[in-house]
C-alpha cells in the first residue's frame, strides 16, 4: 500500500514568490493534515479537512497561507508571497474518521525561502 | 489551552537497557494517546496507541495510560543504538485532531 506522498521533497524559492506543495492522502482515508515542523515551535497543525471539507484553520498564520482539498486524493498548500520565515518541513497527513485518531504521515517538504 | 508536555531530554541510556520516556497531558477529556518515532530528517512514524487505562505491549515497546493522572509513558525494553531518535506523544483532543508534545530525543549509547 502507498503512504502518504507528497511533493516536492525539496523547495528552494526566494522571497516573494509563490509556492504549492501538494499532498496525495492514503487510498480510503477521509481526513488530511497539514502541519509544520521547526526546531523552535516543533509541529504545528496548520489546518486539516474531514471529506475535503475544511474544519480547522485556526493554526494557517496568516492570510498569505490557503489550502484546499478539490477530491478525496489530493489537496495543495500554497504561500503567497513566500518569505524567509516560512522555511519550515511542511508534512501532511491522512487518517480514517472515527478510528482513533491515528494519523500517517507523508515524507514531508523542506521548503527554504531566501 | 490544550497541552501536552515532555522533557525534552536528551535522555541518554546504554544498550540493552530499558528507556523511559514520559508526557503529561492537560485535558481529562482526552480520549486516546500516540507515540510517534521520528528520526533525524524524517517523518513522524506511529509506533504505538493506546485508549484505555493499563498496559499495552507491542514487541519491545509498551504503552502505559494512567488517565487518573493524566500521565502516558513508553518503555522501550532492551534499548538499541538503531532506538535513538525523537519520540513524539500525540493526544486526541476531539473529532480527529492531534495535539503534540514537543518530543524527546532518545540515544542509546553501545
Amino acid at each position: 500500500d502507498a503512504g502518504v506522498i507528497q511533493s516536492p521533497r525539496h523547495e528552494v524559492t526566494e522571497m516573494g514568490q509563490e509556492v504549492t506543495l501538494r499532498c496525495k492522502p492514503i487510498s480510503g482515508h477521509n481526513s488530511l493534515f497539514w502541519y509544520r515542523q521547526t526546531m523552535m515551535r516543533g509541529l504545528e497543525l496548520l489546518i486539516y479537512f474531514n471529506n475535503n471539507v475544511p474544519i480547522d484553520d485556526s493554526g494557517m498564520p496568516e492570510d498569505r497561507f490557503s489550502a484546499k482539498m478539490p477530491n478525496a486524493s489530493f489537496s495543495t498548500l500554497k504561500i503567497q508571497p513566500s518569505e524567509p520565515r516560512d522555511s519550515a518541513v511542511y508534512f501532511c497527513a491522512s487518517s480514517l474518521m472515527g478510528q482513533g485518531g491515528e494519523q500517517y504521515f507523508g515524507p514531508g517538504t523542506r521548503l527554504t525561502v531566501t | 489551552q490544550k497541552e501536552v508536555e515532555q522533557n525534552s531530554g536528551p535522555l541518554s541510556v546504554p544498550e540493552g537497557a530499558i528507556a523511559s520516556l514520559n508526557c503529561t497531558y492537560s485535558d481529562r477529556g482526552s480520549q486516546s494517546f500516540f507515540w510517534y518515532r521520528q528520526y533525524s530528517g524524517k517523518s513522524p512514524e506511529l509506533i504505538m496507541f493506546i485508549y484505555s487505562n493499563g498496559d499495552k505491549e507491542d514487541g519491545r515497546f509498551t504503552a502505559q495510560l494512567n488517565k487518573a493522572s493524566q500521565y502516558v509513558s513508553l518503555l522501550i525494553r532492551d534499548s538499541q543504538p538503531s532506538d535513538s531518535a525523537t519520540y513524539l506523544c500525540a493526544v486526541n483532543n476531539a473529532g480527529n485532531m492531534l495535539t503534540f508534545g514537543g518530543g524527546t530525543r532518545l540515544m542509546v549509547k553501545p
